[in-house]
């Protein structure tokens, strides 16, 4: 069966640390998708990154990096120079070829203090 | 591009009765919709999946006579909650996927916080 685990609940940082994000996958299939979401209190779900399963190249867009790696069956989200603005529930999602739900990790829910 | 709208942002409704939330994709045509409920400190939770044309498929333990989805065009998915209870108080949100776009991307909606008192 498909699963996401994200074993952390709630992380706390000050503002300018790093932060990395856990996420862990279960899947069958070969040929998958993982994403990771920003989910403000507003409530709307913000789109930050899409992999698939052929590319495991790291990535970085600013401040944000991840580290996708089949062996352990991770992808996992790092935050440089934390800030305020960044505190929000985090949510990893895996795509399940054919029916193409998205089947969603627990989140994080990420504070950062001034 | 790709923009999914949801209406109303937010409603609250008295025990007993239904409401309805539309969830459509404004510069796309969508094959497929996905309706998710998200109760407070937890995951979206997928509630059905609804393609154009044809009736919705359930999640397992998603009543479907409660949850009532129509997709009766390739922009325009509704969402009726009947004969509400405060237990259905929760945020919804609906996704779409592009008839014309890459299979696995889901395009997700602001989503409609539902109070039931």
């Amino acid at each position: 069966a498909q699963k996401v685990t994200q074993a952390q609940t709630e992380i706390s940082v000050v503002e300018k640390e790093d932060v990395t994000l856990d996420c862990v996958y279960e899947t069958r299939d070969t040929t998958y998708y993982l994403f990771w979401y920003k989910q403000p209190p507003s409530g709307e779900l913000v789109f930050l990154i899409r992999r698939n399963s052929f590319d495991e190249q790291n990535e970085i867009s600013g401040r944000y990096s991840w580290n996708f790696q089949k062996s352990t069956s991770s992808f996992n989200f790092t935050i440089t120079a934390s800030q305020v603005v960044d505190s929000a529930v985090y949510f990893c999602a895996l795509s399940e070829v054919g029916t193409y739900k998205y089947i969603f990790g627990t989140g994080t829910r990420l504070k950062v203090l001034a | 591009g790709a923009v999914v709208s949801q209406h109303p942002s937010w409603v609250i409704c008295k025990s007993g009765t239904s409401v309805k939330i539309e969830c459509r994709s404004l510069d796309f045509q969508a094959t497929t919709m996905f309706w998710y409920r998200q109760f407070p400190k937890q995951s979206l939770m997928l509630m059905a999946t609804s393609n154009e044309g044809s009736k919705a498929t359930y999640e397992q333990g998603v009543e479907k006579d409660k949850f009532l989805i129509n997709h009766a065009s390739l922009t325009l998915s509704t969402l009726t909650v009947t004969s509400a209870h405060p237990e259905d108080s929760s945020f919804y949100i609906c996704s779409a996927r592009a008839l014309d776009r890459a299979s696995y991307e889901q395009y997700f909606g602001p989503g409609t916080r539902l109070t039931v008192t």
